[in-house]
């Protein structure tokens, strides 16, 4: 079956400029996890959903970043006004279970969306 | 704070040599523990997982890790590498008993296998 994907995949704005990232889950899947990848770093946890809502958003670096996720399906990353420390490659997970079960889950990842802010 | 700790960031073996990934973690109750691979130009996809049970875990591609409870460490083995397995390694922990449902990740090692 269609894994995760991610659009667009690549992405160069200016700075300033407000840009959306979007995931689509594997059918199915409750659980969605945002995660940045930057330049000689590990990956760092962003956001994690649950159905349509996020109990754990503190991995949000400011408060120019916002995600909603509609329909228990669709996720979509918002950073306003990009600066160019922003610049990494956005993954986007998912798995099958949310909650305490979603430990005991593989979290299947997406290609991601490179990010350049100029 | 919590932390996954990666020691080797670049490897370089040659094919049939033998390899082990160090990773090591900072929590102090129970985790699930995960390695997981990002061939060149492909996703990130999972290798082996620990929960509970065996502290020797076998993946897929003749991978295995230990988990040492005492030394906080998870360590990524092969008796003999291929130049296929080229690729940067991922270790990542769950420590689900905080709370979290995410995963916290390494830093990633890069392995670069010579025919």
């Amino acid at each position: 079956g269609a894994g995760v994907s991610q659009s667009p995949s690549n992405k160069v704005t200016e700075k300033g400029k407000d840009v959306e990232l979007r995931c689509d889950p594997i059918s199915g899947h409750t659980a969605l996890y945002w995660y940045r990848q930057s330049l000689g770093q590990g990956l760092e946890f962003l956001i994690y959903f649950q159905g349509n809502s996020a109990p754990d958003k503190s991995g949000l670096p400011s408060d120019r970043f916002s995600a909603e996720r509609t329909g228990g399906s669709v996720s979509t990353l918002t950073i306003q006004r990009t600066q160019q420390e922003d610049s990494a490659v956005y993954l986007c997970a998912s798995s099958t279970q949310g909650g305490k079960l979603s430990a005991y889950n593989e979290q299947f990842f997406g290609p991601g969306t490179r990010l350049t802010v100029l | 704070a919590q932390s996954v700790s990666q020691h080797n960031h670049h490897v370089i073996l040659s094919e049939a040599a033998s390899l082990e990934l160090g990773c090591n973690y900072s929590y102090g109750g129970t985790v699930n523990l995960f390695w997981y691979v990002q061939y060149p130009g492909q996703h990130l996809q999972l290798l082996l997982k620990y929960f509970s049970g065996d502290p020797l875990v076998k993946g897929i591609k003749g991978f295995e890790a230990e988990f040492i409870k005492s030394k906080f460490s998870f360590n990524l083995r092969k008796p003999s590498v291929q130049w296929s397995d080229t690729a940067e390694y991922f270790c990542a922990v769950n420590a689900f008993w905080t709370g979290a449902n995410n995963l916290f990740f390494g830093t990633g090692t890069r392995l670069t296998v010579i025919p």
